[in-house]
């Protein structure tokens, strides 16, 4: 099945630094990736959507200068939480569209889990 | 809007025993509806998914069935065993959005 790799998975950084991370499809192509938050036991909140060569899409209420979505290729997307402070610490999936839009799924990478201390 | 209805957990069952998660959801058109789940520490894996109403889908010994006429897309195995403990996530994607929307999740604990 197809892969997605996100790396780091875990971090943890001072308040005010800014981290990156990365999500990587694997075996295929993905002009659409997206951004999600979860918090501890609850589910996950979509913060943007992420296509291939344009600006993401955000989601109402995510700041779009603190958390900077780049897809500069159809493998590899970044989310830049800049400047960040404790309560951006979170656990941040991405996940990438099947390229066969027919099948409406979407492939999950692992997670990273950010801590600001 | 779209949205997704999940029974609460914990569920704690012993091994053997049936399954039975409960989701509903609200959305305008024919939305595709799935299950994922998540085991600690990792990311969602795509358990089982339908695209159409009496559609059903199945995994691994689970199965769900779309039922249009009640909202619904419940989850359920005969026979849990504890590597099924983990967090069930129903979700949906609508015919008008694009956008894959997450019921907030059912804990599974399955003991020996």
């Amino acid at each position: 099945g197809a892969v997605v790799s996100q790396h780091p998975s875990r971090v943890i950084c001072k308040s005010g630094t800014s981290v990156k991370i990365e999500c990587r499809s694997l075996d295929f192509q993905a002009t659409t990736m997206f951004w999600y938050r979860q918090f501890p036991k609850q589910s996950l909140m979509l913060m943007a959507t992420s296509n291939e060569g344009s600006k993401a899409t955000y989601e109402q209420g995510v700041e779009k200068d603190k958390f900077l979505i780049n897809h500069a290729s159809l493998t590899l997307s970044t989310l830049t939480v800049t400047s960040a402070h404790p309560e951006d610490s979170s656990f941040y999936i991405c996940s990438a569209r099947s390229p066969d839009l027919a099948k409406n799924i979407q492939y999950f990478g692992a997670g990273t889990r950010l801590s600001v201390l | 809007g779209n949205s997704v209805t999940q029974m609460e957990g914990p569920v704690t069952l012993s091994e053997e025993a049936f399954l039975t998660i409960n989701c509903t959801y609200t959305a305008t058109g024919y939305p595709s509806l799935f299950w994922y789940v998540q085991y600690p520490g990792e990311g969602l894996q795509l358990l089982l998914k339908a695209t159409k109403a009496d559609d059903k889908g199945s995994n691994k010994g689970f199965e769900a069935t779309y039922r249009k006429e009640t909202t619904s897309f419940h989850l359920e195995k005969g026979s849990v065993q504890v590597s099924d403990s983990a967090v069930y996530f129903c979700a949906l994607i609508g015919s008008n959005t694009g956008k894959l929307i997450f019921g907030q999740g059912t804990t599974l604990q399955v003991k020996p």
